[in-house]
């Protein structure tokens, strides 16, 4: 049981280049996020998908377009990098969204944008 | 919006001693999660809390809530060098689908 996974682990990208991040869980969670981690900032919601076929902006999603591609999946894509993108991203899932659900992690993707 | 603010950033403690993160938010929450981050992973979830005044406990953690449901500490008793890592609280507020994170304590511990 793999639980989330995410791929790459580690991506360098120039200025301007795109590229998607990509998701999956086998758990059979209705609910998927994208996150963002960076030094002393915490963890910031990019955006969620609540359930197959919706999703919604988080607290941080400008320069980031997301696609839940079916219950399983779900992908970031940056469209032109850029430095302040620089971060690790971890996707998360968990059951259903609603207030007593934890998240589950995935082992996150170490971006570097020059 | 709502903000979640937890200290300290950093703590130093002598293996054996006792560490204590605190978390304040700005409005009530309908619950708050604690996670656990070891250095170069993911986060993990620990426990959630959801009564006024909870108490829960994991062997040497203490997790409480308090009773206006807007703070919450982590206790660990004893600290251990496999207690190293950054601790995170995460508030789910009233009415709100969203959790938000603090920024987390980073936790070293000194052999």
């Amino acid at each position: 049981n793999a639980g989330v996974t995410q791929t790459p682990k580690f991506q360098v990208l120039k200025t301007g280049q795109s590229m998607t991040l990509q998701c999956a869980q086998d758990m059979n969670h209705n609910s998927m996020y994208w996150y963002r981690q960076d030094p002393g900032m915490g963890l910031r919601l990019i955006y969620y998908s609540a359930s197959e076929g919706t999703t919604d902006k988080g607290e941080v999603p400008n320069g980031y377009n997301v696609s839940r591609l079916n219950k399983r999946e779900f992908s970031l894509r940056l469209e032109s990098a850029a430095p302040s993108q620089t971060s690790v991203y971890f996707c998360a899932s968990s059951e259903i969204r609603s207030s007593s659900e934890k998240l589950f992690f995935g082992s996150g993707t170490q971006l570097s944008v020059l | 919006g709502q903000q979640v603010m937890q200290i300290p950033q950093y703590q130093h403690v002598q293996e054996g001693e006792d560490f204590t993160t605190y978390c304040n938010s700005s409005t009530t929450l309908s619950n708050i999660q604690w996670y656990k981050q070891r250095p170069g992973g993911h986060p993990v979830f620990l426990i959630q809390l959801v009564k006024s005044g909870e108490v829960k406990k994991q062997k040497r953690l203490t997790f409480q809530f308090g009773e206006a449901k807007k703070n919450s500490s982590l206790h660990i008793t004893a600290t251990q060098t496999t207690d190293v890592g950054t601790y995170f609280c995460a508030g789910l507020g009233a009415g709100s689908y969203q959790l938000t994170f603090g920024k987390g304590t980073k936790l070293s511990v000194i052999p």
